[in-house]
């Protein structure tokens, strides 16, 4: 299995620019998450998706938006982007229960100049 | 104050000894998971914890839900556990099914 596949791995934007960070996961999990990570803090969620077709917003959902077409995918959009986005992000996908586990993709380091 | 709170914040060890991470926090919670956070950048889920212990191999989870406190153990350390680890946990309550907290991790470095 190839679990979660996020892509691309580095980006650099110019400020007004948009993108999209592509997740895939082929686990049939129901939950998926987008995180950002920011140098000495903990990751924030920026989205999530309980199933294709639902998502909501997680702590930190300015400048993003998510949509959920598949179970498989999770992409996430950043329109306009700005120096505050620069950070590193972090797709995952989970089932929940008692044997609950987070898989995540390789992450994406994105530079907004 | 932080609702998860880990230490020690860098921790260095020798290897072969015995390590441990401490991770607290302050509200009430369905699930407790240990990630571990590569050199590379790479997460991958250790224990997701809800009452007692877990081992896998050297790496052992304990939790008291009593005393809002979880422990992560490392026994016979290796450089290669060198590693940022992450506290992450589950509220039992509010209506965002998907929302972990999640410390700010401990960095482990193990020298040969």
């Amino acid at each position: 299995n190839a679990g979660v596949t996020q892509t691309p791995k580095f980006r650099i934007l110019k400020i007004g620019q948009s993108m999209t960070l592509q997740c895939t996961q082929d686990m049939n999990h129901n939950y998926m998450y987008w995180y950002r990570q920011d140098p000495g803090m903990g990751l924030k969620l920026i989205y999530y998706s309980v199933g294709a077709g639902i998502t909501d917003k997680g702590e930190v959902p300015n400048g993003y938006n998510v949509s959920r077409s598949t179970t498989e995918d999770f992409p996430l959009r950043l329109e306009l982007a700005a120096p505050s986005q620069t950070s590193v992000y972090f797709c995952a996908s989970s089932n929940r229960g008692v044997t609950e586990k987070l898989f995540f993709g390789s992450g994406t380091q994105l530079s907004v100049l | 104050k932080n609702e998860v709170e880990q230490s020690p914040q860098n921790l260095t060890a020798q290897e072969g000894e015995f390590i441990t991470i401490n991770c607290s926090y302050s509200v009430g919670i369905s699930a407790l998971h240990w990630l571990q956070q590569h050199p590379g950048g790479g997460i991958v889920s250790l224990f997701m914890l809800s009452s007692g212990k877990k081992k896998h191999g050297r790496l052992i989870a304990t939790i008291n839900i009593q005393e809002k406190h979880s422990s992560l153990h490392i026994t016979a350390s290796h450089p290669r556990d060198s590693a940022v680890y992450i506290c992450a946990v589950r509220r039992n309550y509010g209506g965002s099914q998907g929302n972990l907290i999640f410390g700010k991790g401990t960095k482990l470095s193990v020298k040969p």
